[in-house]
């Protein structure tokens, strides 16, 4: 298996504008976690899901925000309109199980201008 | 509430010298425990972890962590540091009954020569 795979791997975009981040989880993983990573706020969970239903979205800074798992192999998460704050390292994690090891992707670094 | 607490953002060691990152966390029941490490442009790889058992645990490249329900402290160590271990280091907890891994703020591991 190739691992989590997010994209893009770097995003530039101007506020206000949309932006959508992807991640294919590890096939047989039936959770998948979003993170956001900042030098302020450290790693925070936005959201995570369990058998493509979200459970927890309390880590959703506010209603640009949203998340979606239409199936069991890809998950969105899209800002819209995105804000200069919003620029941090977003990751996409999964795991099958809460005592098993969570896989990171590598992370999307997203910059709004 | 599940909570991490990491004292030190960082510590710098000298190569060869002891390794000790502190991890302490607030839990109702005992929860999973892990230690992640990143590195420079990286996901986060999964170090060790405490499921049940024995509460001495041991991971790759030499660290190992002792889980200490009465201190409520997970702490990482390696006996002797390599210039390689210069990374970010994060503990997280997960409660045994509820699939959500929540990771303390992380400590910037430096080791000089």
């Amino acid at each position: 298996d190739a691992g989590v795979i997010q994209s893009p791997r770097h995003e530039v975009t101007e506020m206000g504008q949309e932006v959508t981040l992807r991640c294919k989880p590890i096939s047989g993983h039936n959770s998948l976690f979003w993170y956001r990573q900042t030098m302020m706020r450290g790693l925070e969970l936005l959201i995570y899901f369990n058998n493509n239903v979200p459970i927890d979205d309390s880590g959703m800074p506010e209603d640009r925000f949203s998340a979606k798992m239409p199936n069991a192999s890809f998950s969105t998460l899209k800002i819209q309109p995105s804000e200069p704050r919003d620029s941090a390292v977003y990751f996409c994690a999964s795991t099958f199980g809460g005592d098993t090891e969570a896989f990171f992707g590598q992370g999307t670094r997203l910059t709004v201008v | 509430a599940q909570s991490v607490t990491q004292l030190g953002s960082h510590v710098s060691v000298s190569e060869g010298a002891l390794v000790l990152l502190r991890c302490n966390y607030s839990s109702s029941v005992p929860p999973y425990l892990f230690w992640y490490v990143q590195y420079p442009n990286q996901g986060l790889q999964l170090l060790l972890k405490y499921t049940t058992g024995a509460t001495l645990v041991k991971g790759i490249n030499g660290f190992e962590a002792e889980f200490k329900k009465s201190e409520t402290s997970f702490h990482l160590t390696k006996p002797s540091a390599h210039m390689s271990d210069a990374a970010e280091y994060f503990c997280a907890v997960t409660p045994q009954n509820y699939n959500k891994l929540i990771f303390g703020a992380g400590t910037r591991l430096a080791v000089h020569p």
